[in-house]
């Protein structure tokens, strides 16, 4: 595998359902971020983690419940999820702090539909 | 907050045209990046470029940092270019943090 993977693809669960999207990257990167894109609205940062550290939670509400065990992996928990909900989820890592360039690279994203 | 526009909002070609979209932001930034999101939703790098000039086969781009602006060059278009093209850029206080524009959404018609 290179780059970023995201499991599943594809994802349907209704509003009592508890379930996790996973995140590898394969880039040696530090740092990786979760982000949220509704249709015609632009990506919404979730949450960053660096080092394996939580730097960023933007507001996010709790049944959204990040995990990053080290800094090659990245899961979000779902559970009692809205409709509203349904959208692609994209993960992302950057060698932040790394070096001078902060350039972040995507993986081919969740979409998460919520009935 | 760092504002960053994106225009045209849409444009349709014919194969083979060449195009040229436009990222304007309001503020100065330390990282500008464009990518280009497939209609399976896949975000693919195309160029950091926070200054000067790049090219990647029928791709480039510019940005002139002092007047706050970028420009992404598609010459010769195909169809697999068909998809939304995002710019966003990073502020040195910013935490990281990218800002991104609304999007051009790009359609090539064989």
């Amino acid at each position: 595998e290179t780059g970023v993977t995201q499991t599943p693809r594809h994802l349907v669960m209704g509003m009592t359902n508890k379930k996790s999207l996973k995140c590898e990257q394969h880039l040696g990167h530090n740092a990786m971020y979760w982000y949220k894109q509704s249709a015609k609205k632009p990506l919404e940062l979730m949450f960053v983690y660096n080092f394996k550290e939580q730097t960023e939670n933007n507001s996010v509400p709790s049944r959204f419940s990040p995990e990053c065990p080290n800094s090659s992996h990245l899961f979000l928990h779902l559970h009692t999820l809205q409709p509203e909900d349904s959208a692609l989820y994209l993960c992302a890592s950057s060698p932040r702090g790394q070096v001078t360039y902060n350039e972040q690279f995507f993986g081919p994203g969740t979409r998460l539909t919520v009935l | 907050g760092i504002q960053v526009e994106q225009s045209p909002p849409d444009l349709i070609l014919q194969e083979g045209a060449n195009s040229t979209l436009r990222c304007n932001f309001s503020d100065s930034v330390n990282n500008l990046q464009w990518f280009h999101q497939n209609p399976w939703g896949q975000l693919i790098n195309l160029f950091y470029i926070p200054s000067g000039t790049k090219q990647n086969g029928r791709l480039s781009a510019t940005t002139v940092a002092t007047e706050r602006y970028s420009l992404l060059y598609i010459s010769s278009s195909q169809t697999t270019d068909s998809g939304v093209y995002f710019c966003a850029v990073e502020q040195g206080d910013s935490n990281y943090q990218l800002i991104w524009g609304a999007g051009t959404k790009l359609i090539i018609k064989p």
